[in-house]
């Protein structure tokens, strides 16, 4: 099946600081990857969807100066959360289209930001 | 843009039992229906999906229902087993030939007891 990678799993930042969120697929190549934030008991919000070799496409609401998103190749999407607060620790999850699987999610990123 | 519900939030029955999770939609464009198993701490895991032109699907245990007309589809879990205890989330999302942003309903929490 289809696998993606995502590290790191925890991370703990100083406020102020900023924390960079990588997402591979693994056996295959993904042209779009999704980026999601889920807090505790919720559900996952979409954040933006990366699209590799052009600009992510944000939802409304979220800030693209402050969620950097880069999809530099098929199988690399990287979410560099800038001048972390408090309120940005959430778990941060990634999937991509995988054709055959369907879509498949990283084990996602959990940020506490201290 | 799309809408999920999903009931109920919570649920609880005993090993052995049947566990149905509910689901309606609001775009009637919609074709793609998957279903997550999320663990506690861990991305979400495919376990079924529908597409529209299918009524029902079954994988071992695990069954899936759609109603187009109704918009509404459903969850089946049969002879549940103390593993099966997790977050659920139903999705749904338009396959067009490139990939589409899921819309997560709001999870159901089984638990499934001795």
């Amino acid at each position: 099946g289809a696998v993606v990678s995502q590290h790191p799993s925890r991370v703990i930042c100083k406020s102020g600081t900023s924390v960079k969120i990588e997402c591979r697929s693994l056996d295959f190549q993904a042209t779009t990857m999704f980026w999601y934030r889920q807090f505790p008991k919720q559900s996952l919000m979409l954040m933006a969807t990366s699209n590799e070799g052009s600009k992510a496409t944000y939802e409304q609401g979220v800030e693209k100066d402050k969620f950097l998103i880069n999809h530099a190749s098929l199988t690399l999407s990287t979410l560099t959360v800038t001048s972390a607060h408090p309120e940005d620790s959430s778990f941060y999850i990634c999937s991509a289209d995988s054709n055959n699987y369907g879509y498949t999610f990283g084990s996602g990123t959990r940020l506490t930001v201290v | 843009g799309e809408n999920v519900e999903q009931h109920p939030s919570t649920l609880s029955v005993q090993e052995g039992d049947s566990a149905v999770i509910k689901c309606t939609y609001s775009d009637s464009a919609s074709n793609y229906f998957p279903w997550y198993k999320q663990e506690l701490g861990k991305g979400p895991q495919l376990i079924i999906d529908i597409r529209s032109n299918v009524g029902e699907k079954k994988d071992q245990r695990i069954a899936v229902t759609l109603n187009k007309t109704a918009k509404h589809f459903s969850l089946h879990i049969t002879e549940t087993q103390p593993e099966d205890s997790a977050v659920y989330f139903c999705a749904a999302s338009i396959e067009a030939g490139t990939a589409s942003k899921l819309t997560f309903g709001t999870g159901t929490r089984l638990q499934v007891t001795l």
